[in-house]
């Protein structure tokens, strides 16, 4: 399958305790962003990648939340110190970088329980 | 600020009749890019259609067109002769700027029913 794989599909967790999540976009993709999604809603922006470098990260993204793509492939988003609050579905999409109109093609997602 | 509205929550409609779903937004930009994209109960989103803020024709793809109002800040939705699949939330995007680089907004959706 070449789609957007992301693991885990589920991850339920303390509160409190690190979560790191893996999204792996389509291999010519060099484009790669995160958003979260929470029942009812439409996914909101979190990060975005080009190659290695993060270039844009949403006020969304607390300290408690890192995200990185080291070799510019594979990317992870970890959640520290997790909190009721970051429950919801984690969406990994990725895109091409040139020849328009840069659709995103997402992953099915991680979905996180926080008890 | 971008915005994307989306006013419709949920939406019914008889199976191979038309549809419409409506999106407007909100931007200061000249150039940006308008998106949908389908996402059925098995959660994985699926891109539909784009329309670039500079293209004169409205865009088709398959069944999907986007009735495109500029002015008006509108990016409509219409799905032709529909079938039971395309029961789904549907989300309007918008991404300001020509290279695709800059971060995607999405409205609220709109559930879609359709009726047998």
């Amino acid at each position: 399958d070449t789609g957007v794989s992301q693991n885990p599909r589920h991850k339920i967790t303390k509160r409190g305790q690190n979560v790191t999540f893996r999204c792996d976009p389509i291999s010519e993709h060099n484009r790669l962003y995160w958003y979260r999604q929470t029942l009812g809603q439409g996914p909101e922006f979190l990060t975005y990648f080009q190659n290695e470098a993060q270039l844009e990260k949403s006020r969304l993204l607390s300290d408690r939340f890192s995200a990185e793509r080291p070799k510019g492939s594979f990317s992870t988003l970890e959640i520290q110190r997790t909190e009721q609050g970051d429950s919801a579905m984690y969406l990994c999409a990725s895109s091409l970088a040139a020849g328009g109109p840069y659709e995103q093609y997402f992953g099915p997602g991680t979905r996180l329980t926080v008890t | 600020a971008q915005k994307i509205t989306q006013t419709q929550p949920g939406m019914f409609v008889q199976e191979k009749e038309a549809v419409t779903l409506d999106c407007t937004y909100d931007t200061s930009d000249q150039s940006y890019g308008l998106f949908w994209y389908k996402q059925p109960s098995s959660g994985e989103m699926i891109f539909l259609i784009y329309q670039g803020s500079y293209d004169e024709q409205n865009a088709t793809e398959g069944r999907y067109s986007l009735n495109f109002q500029k002015a008006r800040k509108s990016a409509n939705l219409v799905i032709s002769a529909s079938q039971l699949g395309d029961s789904a939330m549907y989300f309007c995007a918008m991404r300001e700027g020509d290279t695709g680089g800059f971060k995607t907004i999405f409205g609220a959706g709109t559930r879609l029913f359709v009726k047998a």
